[in-house]
């Protein structure tokens, strides 16, 4: 298994210019989260989905968006990048069922995302 | 909305000392405690997990307790070693949302 890939790992964006974050997973978890981590700030979750289809706003979900079309792939999506949006982002998976399959939260290896 | 509160942010520590990290949580229906270590450049990953029915968990040098009532959780490292030099991030998660929710993070440095 390959676990969770993002790419890229490395992009530089000019402000207002869009761009999509690919994430894919092959453990058939339901779980998918996209985080931002910022020096001090931890991570914060931008949106997260229980399933194919299902999707939903975390913590700081503006200037965002996703969608679930397969249970493995959740793509982020840029819609105008801002500098604000400087930042390292880490995808992750986990099964959903708490009571039987544990919930072990596997992350991407990040994607570092400059805006100037 | 959910929110969970990590101290202190840096620690320091001489090696075989102990360190505590404190997480404090707003979600009443929060039932699950992962603990995470992040080393430099490299993305997190789980060292101790906790569950609400469980009120402390330990594994080898590394340990976490629970109290429901204050809605605090701790992770506690005996005889640490340089190599446990990394950021911790506590996080709460709640069966019924899916939703986890990320502390600030703990950077541990350990004194040779």
């Amino acid at each position: 298994n390959a676990g969770v890939t993002q790419t890229p790992k490395f992009q530089v964006l000019k402000t207002g210019q869009s761009m999509t974050l690919q994430c894919a997973q092959d453990m058939n978890h339901e779980y998918m989260s996209w985080y931002r981590q910022d020096p001090g700030m931890g991570l914060r979750l931008i949106h997260y989905s229980v399933g194919a289809g299902i999707t939903d706003q975390g913590e700081v979900p503006n200037g965002y968006n996703v969608s679930r079309s397969t249970t493995e792939d959740f793509p982020l999506r840029l819609l105008s990048a801002a500098p604000s949006q400087t930042s390292v982002y880490f995808c992750a998976s986990s099964f959903s069922n708490f009571r039987t399959t544990g919930n072990t939260i596997y992350f991407g290896e990040g994607s570092w995302l400059t805006v100037v | 909305g959910e929110n969970v509160e990590q101290h202190p942010s840096t620690l320091s520590v001489q090696e075989g000392d102990s360190a505590v990290i404190k997480c404090t949580y707003s979600d009443s229906a929060s039932n699950y405690f992962p603990w995470y270590k992040q080393e430099l450049g490299k993305r997190p990953q789980l060292i101790i997990d906790i569950r609400s029915n469980v009120g402390e968990k330990k594994d080898q040098r590394i340990a976490v307790t629970l109290n429901k009532t204050a809605k605090h959780f701790s992770l506690h490292i005996t005889e640490t070693q340089p190599e446990d030099s990394a950021v911790y991030f506590c996080a709460a998660g709640s069966s019924g949302t899916y939703k986890y929710i990320f502390g600030t993070g703990t950077r541990l440095k350990v004194l040779a």
